[in-house]
């Protein structure tokens, strides 16, 4: 059963911490994409991947970075976290193929304190 | 600018009749519609999707209507039925648009009553 895997369904952190949320695909997949999804604002894509070493800035990108080391693994950092940061984060992975067939991971809702 | 637009972010149903979820969008070049269906604590999963080529797509209980003139898209579920709660999010791309993909609307909130 391919899937999207999100290492942490809960995390807990504390203002001005550097969080790290991880995303592995075992689909051999080219693109990648990390979202936050806030009550009212649907789905907001923060930054994609579409090749290794490669990130482009989607609509919310400020506070964020990526890092793409790997094909399977696309990984999201907040450098310094703050309180409206608190959402639900949820990573996807598509094939240039499909590009339109994104497959979601179960999505980590994080918390800042 | 909001280019996929769900302008009801609830709707109730009684289970047994129809749900009509309803998705408007404002860029022509759209050319590929999708839906997704999202519970509490769990990521989005496709549930049907429609391409510009054509105007309904029907896959068991879910049906997607599109209107191209109008720009406007709704997807039908019936009968409804208590495990069709769920927020359902419409989205859009343009395909051979690149890696940038979807745009997803803000999602309403399906609710059916027993």
């Amino acid at each position: 059963d391919v899937k999207v895997t999100q290492s942490s369904r809960y995390l807990v952190k504390r203002t001005g911490e550097k969080v790290f949320l991880e995303c592995v695909q075992d689909m051999d997949h080219e693109n990648m994409f990390w979202y936050r999804q806030d009550p009212g604002l649907g789905l907001r894509l923060i930054y994609f991947s579409y090749d290794v070493k490669m990130k482009e800035k989607g609509d919310i990108p400020e506070g964020y970075s990526v890092s793409r080391e790997k094909k399977e693994r696309f990984s999201l950092i907040l450098e310094s976290a703050s309180t409206n940061q608190t959402s639900m984060y949820l990573c996807a992975s598509s094939t240039t193929a499909a590009n339109y067939g994104y497959t979601f991971g179960s999505g980590t809702r994080l918390t800042v304190v | 600018d909001q280019q996929v637009k769900q302008n009801s972010p609830s709707l109730s149903v009684q289970e047994g009749r129809i749900s009509i979820l309803n998705c408007d969008y404002t860029n022509s070049m759209f050319d590929y519609f999708l839906w997704y269906k999202k519970y509490p604590a769990e990521g989005p999963t496709f549930l049907i999707s429609i391409s510009s080529i054509k105007d309904k797509n029907e896959d068991g209980r879910f049906t997607v209507f599109l209107n191209k003139s109008a720009k406007h898209l709704s997807l039908h579920i019936v009968p409804s039925q208590p495990g069709d709660s769920a927020v359902y999010f419409c989205a859009a791309t343009e395909t051979g648009g690149g890696a940038d993909g979807l745009t997803f609307g803000k999602g309403t909130h399906l609710i059916i009553q027993p």
